[in-house]
């Protein structure tokens, strides 16, 4: 399963635009990138997930190079509820369940 | 419709107990997997059960076990607790078919062995 290496802190104010990239260099051809977020005291929570290219859903977009060694997770308008843990995953999708979860990115989103 | 119910939420435990911890799936998720959360260790792959067998297993002790039901329903135990086994203990499940991956955390259960 690839290493994930990602910021360990982030900064930002309510309203602005959060990037957090994820470096991935030993992703296999058949690994999928997935960012899960996690509030204290609670699970973590699927975000978004990809492959290549750029994929959006209500709440992220996650951008993907050709070369897919890094992710950029992006986050329009970030508000204090945003505020939390955000983790990138690599792995195949193959209905195999193990998520090995990395030290995270810890997002603060002041006022 | 109802999520991941794991129970208890909280528990407290002396060293050499054991322990059992339970977590019931979104209906028609078949795949369960738990995972172990200290602030030392990050959040670590414990267990996957799929269709009541083991389908793979992370790097904890043999004291750290679960099982299956036929509804789905998991169980985890921990024998012999140790200090070190303070966590957070997350349950996770998946509907597996149709090339669905998302994994759908419960709140958790906070053991606490002294």
């Amino acid at each position: 399963l690839a290493k994930t290496t990602q910021p360990i802190s982030m900064d930002s104010y309510e309203g602005q635009e959060v990037n957090i990239t994820c470096s991935h260099n030993n992703i296999a051809t058949n690994d999928y990138i997935t960012w899960y977020q996690q509030f204290p005291s609670q699970g973590p929570r699927f975000i978004i997930q990809g492959y290549k290219t750029k994929v959006t859903n209500e709440v992220a977009s996650l951008f993907i190079p050709a070369d897919r060694k890094s992710s950029t997770l992006s986050l329009p308008r970030v508000s204090l509820s945003d505020t939390a843990v955000y983790y990138c995953l690599v792995g195949p999708m193959d209905s195999s369940y193990k998520l090995i979860f990395g030290s995270g990115t810890r997002l603060l989103v002041r006022p | 419709k109802a999520g991941v119910t794991q129970t208890p939420r909280y528990l407290i435990k002396t060293r050499g107990q054991q322990v059992t911890l339970s977590c019931s799936p979104i209906s028609g998720h078949r795949s369960v997997s738990w995972y172990q959360q200290t602030p030392g260790q990050g959040l670590q792959f414990l267990f996957e059960y799929f269709s009541e067998t083991q389908r793979n297993k992370g790097n904890f002790p043999g004291r750290f076990s679960g099982r299956q039901f036929s509804n789905s329903r998991s169980e985890m135990n921990v024998s012999t607790l140790e200090l070190g086994d303070s966590a957070l203990y997350l349950c996770a499940s998946s509907l597996v078919e149709g090339g669905d991956t998302e994994a759908f955390f419960g709140q958790g259960t906070r053991l606490t062995v002294v």
